[in-house]
């Protein structure tokens, strides 16, 4: 099963761009990777996603590696409104073939002024 | 469009009561999930309809728990007898496409008190 790896927890101040590594050893070959937010009392929101090498949108980016073991969310100049739980999502593979999504821990960002 | 959209926003009853929780997809959306999330143990899978038919319940807990979605537009999660350990935030969440490459959206939650 594939299975998603983050640190708890990172703090940042304001400005700086924050990097967080999400890694999934199992992932499948036509399983794709996706990133949500999640604010207090709101269900988790979709930020970015991606299959290999990089994606970038307007609120962050997204690097794969060509192994895509792994990945990493970047987000460019961080504010106190960014302070929040962010997870990796990839597929789970079921015995009977279909996919599932299960969600990690997930890290919590904490933005500092 | 006003995303998914759960009802109701909160729900307080006593144990051994029945407690129905509602959903309704974004319109066209064909994969439905519903998630539980507390403190202890995140955000759990429960089950997930592809269009219209129950493709995992892996996630349920137990007989209490039931699930279903009569039409494409409507699911209904339901907890019959509830109990306090049933305390939580239930999210719906709709996607379009195959599950593994379609981002979810989810609905605003419903947070259920068991007292």
């Amino acid at each position: 099963l594939a299975k998603t790896t983050q640190p708890i927890s990172m703090d940042s101040y304001e400005g700086q761009e924050v990097n967080i590594t999400c890694s999934h050893n199992n992932i499948a070959t036509n399983d794709y990777i996706t990133w949500y937010q999640q604010f207090p009392s709101q269900g988790p929101r979709f930020i970015i996603q991606g299959y290999k090498t990089k994606v970038t949108n307007e609120v962050a980016s997204l690097f794969i590696p060509a192994d895509r073991k792994s990945s990493t969310l970047s987000l460019p100049r961080v504010s106190l409104s960014d302070t929040a739980v962010y997870y990796c999502l990839v597929g789970d593979r079921m015995n009977s073939g279909y996919s599932t999504l299960t969600f990690g821990k997930g890290t919590m960002l904490l933005v500092s002024p | 469009d006003a995303g998914v959209i759960q009802s109701p926003r909160h729900e307080v009853t006593e144990m051994g009561q029945e407690v129905t929780l509602r959903c309704k997809p974004i319109s066209g959306h064909n994969s439905l999930f519903w998630y539980r999330q507390t403190m202890m143990r995140g955000l759990e899978l429960l089950i997930y309809f592809n269009n219209n038919v129950p493709i995992d319940d892996s996630g349920m807990p137990e007989d209490r728990f039931s699930a279903k979605m009569p039409n494409a537009s409507f699911s209904t999660l339901k907890i019959q007898p509830s109990e306090p350990r049933d305390s939580a935030v239930y999210f719906c969440a709709s996607s379009f496409g195959q599950i593994n490459n379609s981002p979810l959206h989810f609905g605003n939650g419903t947070r259920l008190t068991v007292t």
